[in-house]
């Protein structure tokens, strides 16, 4: 079974643009959730989707978006980048999303903002 | 809120040392569960296990053992005979049953050193 997949690998954007990350859960999986990892603050959840509707978020501003597709696949947005964004952008999926299944990880997108 | 703990920000190792990871947990809730993962380089967390909040037993794969004390809120990790594949960057992580969909709360990372 393939594994979760996260595009693009890297990114480099500039202060104020916005960008889209996307990610692909292992099939049959529904639950997506995505992280940031910084050498900061570590690992922080972001928010979750399941059949395509949000059903948790963490602490993060508004600029910090998502949706799910009919598909299961997710994407995140951040608009109005600032430097504090760069990190490891962390998507994982699982069966549920319920809080007793593993989650498994993609390798993730390392976002650089100049 | 939940809060997980690794006190031990690095730890370096010769190969077949034993080595023990620490994490200690805070929770309100009476149902949670416990995870680890590894990270190696390449950035992937690789998830190793998975602990209920009513299961104690000790666990052991291979070279990994886990020993979760709910006394202690504690839920330590070692590798026996250590390698030098095992170094990585190693998170414990909580999820509860009220209020998690999703979400995991990791600790802060344990940097693991295995020198040949």
């Amino acid at each position: 079974k393939a594994g979760v997949t996260q595009t693009p690998r890297y990114l480099i954007k500039t202060r104020g643009q916005q960008v889209t990350l996307s990610c692909s859960p292992i099939s049959g999986h529904r639950s997506v959730s995505w992280y940031q990892q910084t050498p900061g603050q570590g690992l922080q959840f972001l928010f979750e989707y399941f059949s395509e509707t949000q059903r948790n978020k963490g602490n993060f501003p508004g600029r910090f978006s998502g949706r799910q597709f009919s598909n299961s696949r997710s994407e995140m947005n951040v608009s109005t980048l600032e430097l504090g964004d760069s990190a490891l952008y962390l998507c994982a999926s699982s069966g549920s999303g319920g809080p007793s299944y593993e989650q498994y990880f993609g390798p993730g997108t390392r976002l650089t903002v100049t | 809120a939940q809060k997980v703990t690794q006190a031990q920000t690095e730890i370096s190792v010769v190969e077949k040392e034993d080595v023990t990871l620490d994490c200690v947990y805070e929770t309100r809730d009476t149902t949670y569960y416990l995870f680890w993962y590894k990270q190696p380089p390449s950035g992937e967390l690789v998830f190793l296990i998975r602990r209920n909040s009513f299961d104690e037993q000790n666990e052991i794969s291979g070279r990994y053992s886990w020993n979760f004390q709910k006394s202690t809120s504690s839920f330590n990790f070692t590798i026996t005979a250590s390698q030098v594949v095992d170094s990585a960057v190693y998170f414990c992580a909580l999820s509860e049953r009220g209020t998690s969909y999703g979400k995991l709360t990791f600790g802060q990372g344990t940097i693991l050193t295995v020198h040949p």
